[in-house]
């Protein structure tokens, strides 16, 4: 059973400091991961993917890959009342994604103003 | 631009009535795929289709079916519903290769 394992928060984080989230994966042969934000009664919004070793940048985000460790992290600079959602990573099998994601529940974050 | 879509948005029906929830994309992405989200579950999948005429069983797919008929649509039918089918229901869509995947606004479906 493939799992991917997030604290579900709530992770509370002062306005302009740094957001870091934390996801655990199950299957080594996992290929690409994806960080989605989920604004409550709203549909899942993707904002990073990654599919190899390291970092990748996209403005305030950074998403952090080590498959050795089979751990996946996304950092949110400079955070902002409005990165206050639900954030689900999402890893995908072997083949890359094209059989569905398996998500986390999610952690809950709270930017306070 | 482009988007996926699905109706209705939310729906009340009966157990037993059997239901179809509708997606619909424009991104002609091969890929595509139903989930459902519930509370202390996260989003699990339900369904997936590689391209037309091809349907997969995903991880919670028991009372449910989908069809491929053509690129744009899947579809997803609940052949009897049931309470434990009270759920949010996400049409998705993904781009070969990257398997960026893209989310309808979802279907508040309730079963009394």
């Amino acid at each position: 059973q493939k799992e991917v394992e997030q604290n579900s928060g709530p992770l509370s984080v002062p306005e302009g400091a740094i957001a870091s989230l934390n996801c655990t994966y199950s299957d080594r042969g996992s290929q690409s991961f994806f960080w989605y934000r989920q604004y409550s009664g709203k549909s899942p919004e993707l904002i990073m993917s990654i599919y190899s070793n390291g970092d990748k940048e996209d403005g305030r985000f950074t998403a952090q890959l080590n498959k050795a460790s089979q751990y996946v992290s996304l950092l949110i600079r400079d955070s902002q009342p409005s990165d206050s959602a639900t954030y689900l990573c999402a890893g995908s099998d072997s083949g890359g994604g094209a059989d569905g994601l398996t998500f986390g529940k999610g952690t809950h974050l709270i930017i306070q103003p | 631009d482009a988007e996926i879509t699905q109706s209705p948005r939310h729906k009340i029906t009966e157990t037993g009535r059997q239901v179809t929830l509708a997606c619909h994309q424009t991104w002609n992405h091969n890929n595509m795929f139903w989930y459902r989200q519930d509370l202390g579950h996260g989003l699990r999948l339900i369904h997936y289709s590689y391209g037309v005429q091809d349907t997969n069983k995903g991880e919670v797919s028991d009372g449910y079916s989908v069809s491929r008929s053509n690129t744009e649509d899947l579809p997803l039918t609940l052949e009897s519903a049931a309470s434990s089918q009270t759920s949010v229901y996400f049409c998705a869509s993904s781009t070969d290769g990257t398997y960026r995947t893209f989310f309808g606004q979802g279907t508040r479906l309730t079963v009394v």
